[in-house]
């Protein structure tokens, strides 16, 4: 069973038309992580929440946003994306403790025409 | 600088020989250290990690990897593979004791492709 679900699994989108991927999971974890993988690249981590903290990413662009209403769910809003911002979004959690693994999603595929 | 090398871009082999994907790490503190496997548009996958204890770890799918602290390497091995072993596959580290943010360190990737 799937514990970590991101919807759509496919995004197209136009040059500039705000986009959001979203991200469920069933682990109860406490750390949401969202990473952008570009075409035979490693993913780039773009922010994470520690419950409800957000912590950006020091090179994330503002034209990445992100919310977390609740422990279940977090949301990545792409306000105005650029050919640029085609790529593969991760959505990853983790539980308490040190040692703590990632749990990833199958991904968001986004294409801009 | 912290950070991860996998030595080798793209590996080729042949169904059924042994593999051997090369992965190197730079840290200033203790680390715990995994392989993800990530399949054609799909998410990373958990194969193995090393946490403390035996240097020699075991994962799924028959991979198994040796933590080798002088040489600062966690090379993942599999005896014998699979057409369907192939994939992407990431070294990454996460920061250990005071040092730990969470936040996992990847290395390039690593393409495995086994042909008949």
């Amino acid at each position: 069973d799937a514990m970590v679900i991101q919807n759509p699994r496919y995004q197209v989108t136009q040059f500039g038309k705000p986009v959001t991927l979203s991200c469920s999971q069933t682990l109860n974890h406490n750390v949401m992580y969202w990473y952008q993988q570009k075409s035979s690249q490693a993913p780039k981590l773009l922010f994470h929440y520690y419950d409800k903290d957000f912590n950006n990413e020091a090179d994330t662009p503002d034209n990445f946003q992100s919310r977390r209403p609740n422990t279940s769910f977090c949301f990545l809003d792409i306000r105005s994306p650029g050919l640029g911002d085609a790529a593969m979004y991760l959505c990853a959690t983790r539980g308490g403790g040190e040692t703590g693994e990632l749990f990833f999603g199958e991904g968001s595929r986004l294409t801009v025409l | 600088a912290q950070s991860v090398t996998q030595l080798d871009s793209q590996v080729p082999v042949f169904e059924e020989a042994p593999v051997e994907l090369r992965c190197n790490y730079s840290s200033s503190v203790s680390v715990y250290l995994f392989w993800y496997v990530q399949y054609p548009n799909q998410g990373l996958q958990l194969l193995l990690k090393y946490l403390s204890g035996s240097t020699l770890v075991k994962g799924i799918n028959g991979f198994e990897a040796e933590f080798n602290k002088s040489q600062t390497s966690f090379h993942l091995r599999k005896p014998s593979v699979h057409i369907s072993d192939t994939a992407e596959y990431f070294c990454a580290f996460i920061k250990g004791g005071s040092s730990n943010t969470g936040k996992l360190i990847f290395g390039q990737g690593t393409t495995l492709q086994v042909k008949p």
